[in-house]
């Protein structure tokens, strides 16, 4: 069965790095572009980044974009955020998503999520 | 930006209640629409994509309509588990937007 399993969060001071990553299994890893998406703290739902299946382009969403890079090893079927300039409006649980289906620009659907990594950024 | 707005912010139902919830979207987004459902610490799950499809394993009380900037997520008899906060995703272009989410919640 497909799993997402999110690690790399904890408590983090402005400014500072931290790198998350999502470790797939249950499918074949290089065939599905990947998706981060975050929620903090008694919010709704914030599209990340997206890389698609061979790592080809990458997207970012507005507040994280010159910030935040998205990357993956599909030796280790794992997906990465690599997050700098941490801020507190950074804080939040951050969840992996795999894309199934569409063209990479439309369409397709987010059909399988991590249980999310929590960042809180905080001094 | 495409920005998707909900309605409505929350609702209040009985069990075996039809609900329906709309999701507008600022411009033609086609049929590049899907509906997730979040129950508290919890990830979401897919419930529709493509506007109108239903995600394997989803109940068919859930089913999912419109095209271009109106959709409608519709529960045509409201279960005890699906009290939950709704929410719709465009996946038209870049950046993709959520909605803001609409609560469900018990009469």
């Amino acid at each position: 069965q497909v799993q997402l399993v999110e690690s790399g969060g904890g408590v983090v001071q402005p400014g500072r790095s931290l790198r998350l990553s999502c470790v797939a299994s249950g499918f074949i890893f290089n065939r599905n572009g990947m998706h981060w998406v975050r929620q903090a703290p008694g919010k709704g739902l914030e599209w990340v980044a997206v890389i698609w299946y061979d790592g080809s382009k990458k997207y970012y969403g507005d507040s994280v974009k010159g910030r935040f890079t998205i990357s993956r090893d599909d030796s280790k079927n794992t997906v990465y955020l690599e997050m700098n300039s941490l801020r507190a409006e950074d804080t939040a649980m951050y969840y992996c998503a795999r894309l199934q289906g569409g063209d990479g620009y439309y369409g397709g659907a987010l059909d399988y999520w991590g249980q999310g990594s929590l960042v809180t950024v905080s001094s | 930006d495409i920005q998707l707005t909900q309605s409505p912010s929350f609702l209040s139902a009985s069990v075996g209640d039809r609900v329906t919830i709309t999701c507008r979207a600022s411009q033609d987004i086609s049929s590049y629409l899907t509906w997730f459902q979040q129950k508290p610490g919890k990830a979401p799950n897919l419930l529709i994509y493509a506007a109108s499809t239903l995600q394997s394993g989803v109940p068919s009380r859930f089913s999912g309509s419109g095209s271009g900037t109106e959709f409608t997520l519709t529960i045509s008899s409201l279960q005890p588990e699906d009290f939950a906060t709704y929410y719709c995703q465009h996946l038209n272009n870049f950046p993709l937007t959520f909605g803001p989410g609409t609560k469900v919640d018990i009469k």
